[in-house]
């Protein structure tokens, strides 16, 4: 019973591409993040939202953007993928005290 | 200050040992959550917690809403347990981590 998806294991994209992570959660929550995770710094968390349309930046917004048109779906947008951007991409979803990971978008930009 | 303060930031046990790990944070939260994650693996929620105790298998979690504490037990660890875990407060619509715990059990 999976609750929290994420449209891709594993995506390879060149430097200056956009890229779009999706995330969709099937629990009527009110809240999903978007973190980036990479070796020795932990969950970084890049954007929050906490309604439809509503988002909050993180800690680390710059060069991304996201959006939120539907309660379950919650969109991650590489306007234009750098190699820094390199690094593992995990939504979670909370509502009722209830918290959920996806199981993460592992992304290489070459 | 972080919020949520856990510890100990590594820890190595033999197989069978009592493991204690702590999480303490210093504002209202709705709920805890222990979270594991193994390595190269998806993080998962192994309790939820606003009060009391809860126990699965060999895993126990506690919380102390006074004092604004948790722990989470494992008893007779095993190599499978290796793994990181990770206290995480829900508090609003916020969500806030410790920083993990790295847990090696050694056969």
């Amino acid at each position: 019973d999976v609750k929290v998806t994420q449209s891709s294991r594993y995506l390879v994209k060149r430097t200056g591409e956009k890229v779009f992570l999706e995330c969709v959660q099937d629990m009527d929550h009110e809240n999903m993040f978007w973190y980036r995770q990479d070796p020795g710094l932990g969950l970084r968390l890049i954007y929050f939202s906490y309604d439809v349309k509503m988002k909050e930046k993180g800690d680390i917004p710059e060069g991304y953007s996201v959006s939120r048109e539907k309660k379950e779906r919650f969109s991650l947008i590489l306007e234009s993928a750098s190699t820094n951007q390199t690094s593992m991409y995990l939504c979670a979803s909370t509502g009722s005290g209830e918290l959920f990971f996806g199981e993460g978008s592992r992304l290489t930009v070459l | 200050k972080n919020e949520v303060e856990q510890s100990p930031q590594n820890l190595t046990a033999q197989e069978g040992e009592f493991i204690t790990i702590n999480c303490s944070y210093s504002v209202g939260i709705s709920a805890l959550h222990w979270l594991q994650q193994h390595p190269g693996g998806g993080i998962v929620s192994l309790f939820m917690l606003s009060s009391g105790k809860k126990k699965h298998g060999r895993l126990i979690a506690t919380i102390n809403i006074q004092e604004k504490h948790s722990s989470l037990h494992i008893t007779a660890s095993h190599p499978r347990d290796s793994a990181v875990y990770i206290c995480a407060v829900i508090r609003g619509n916020k969500l806030v981590f410790g920083a993990g715990t790295i847990l090696r059990v050694k056969s």
